[in-house]
């Protein structure tokens, strides 16, 4: 059992260009989570999704900010346009339904040149 | 929306000695989760405990739901157990997120 895998663990944009970020979930898990990590901050919720749908997108940005979790595939959180505030951790953790469970990715950093 | 209160902020601890961290909340919750993140950024699932006591290892973890707060004990401290420390809980209207607190800090010197 891999665990819950991202990829990838660096990435490195410039200004306006677009960021893709990618969550395996764990085998059996059907529910994802993204959660944002500011430099010395704890972690936001972002979006919950399960398989093609969104179940909680509260903490999702309302610009540029969008997230899919196709049937077939990892989950996607993509950031068009990223700007220098964009610059933080972005963790994936899946589990079977509830909060019961949750595992963690190693997450994403981004960091917007 | 619901508050996650961590406290102490920061600690620092010699090799061997006890501690314990405490999270507050302001509401109901049906879940509470204690996490560690080590200095490599990586986030380790401590505890599932939204009510009672649990133990594992020198860690065990009580949470009091009718009063609001969880406490996380780690004793016989070890430099490995550095890093962050989040009490995360997951609000009544659960759709699966948790709200996350602060975070302690403990650097554990040898």
């Amino acid at each position: 059992n891999a665990g819950v895998m991202q990829n990838p663990r660096h990435l490195v944009r410039r200004r306006g260009q677009e960021a893709r970020l990618r969550c395996s979930p764990m085998k059996g898990h059907s529910h994802v989570y993204w959660y944002r990590q500011l430099p010395e901050e704890g972690l936001k919720f972002m979006v919950y999704l399960q398989k093609e749908n969104i179940i909680d997108e509260s903490g999702m940005p309302k610009e540029r900010f969008s997230a899919e979790f196709p049937k077939e595939g990892p989950s996607i959180l993509r950031i068009q346009q990223v700007v220098r505030g964009d610059s933080a951790a972005y963790f994936c953790a899946s589990s079977t339904g509830g909060s019961n469970g949750y595992t963690f990715g190693s997450g994403t950093r981004l960091t917007v040149v | 929306g619901i508050q996650v209160e961590q406290s102490p902020p920061d600690l620092i601890l010699q090799e061997g000695a006890n501690s314990t961290l405490r999270c507050n909340f302001s509401d109901s919750v049906n879940n509470l989760q204690w996490f560690h993140q080590n200095p490599w950024g990586q986030l380790i699932n401590l505890f599932y405990i939204p009510s009672g006591t649990k133990q594992n290892g020198r860690l065990s973890a009580t949470t009091v739901a009718t009063e609001r707060y969880s406490l996380l004990y780690i004793s016989s401290s070890q430099t490995t157990d550095s890093g962050v420390y989040f009490c995360a809980v997951g609000p009544r209207s659960n759709t699966g997120k948790l709200i996350f607190g602060q975070g302690t800090t403990l650097q554990v010197k040898p």
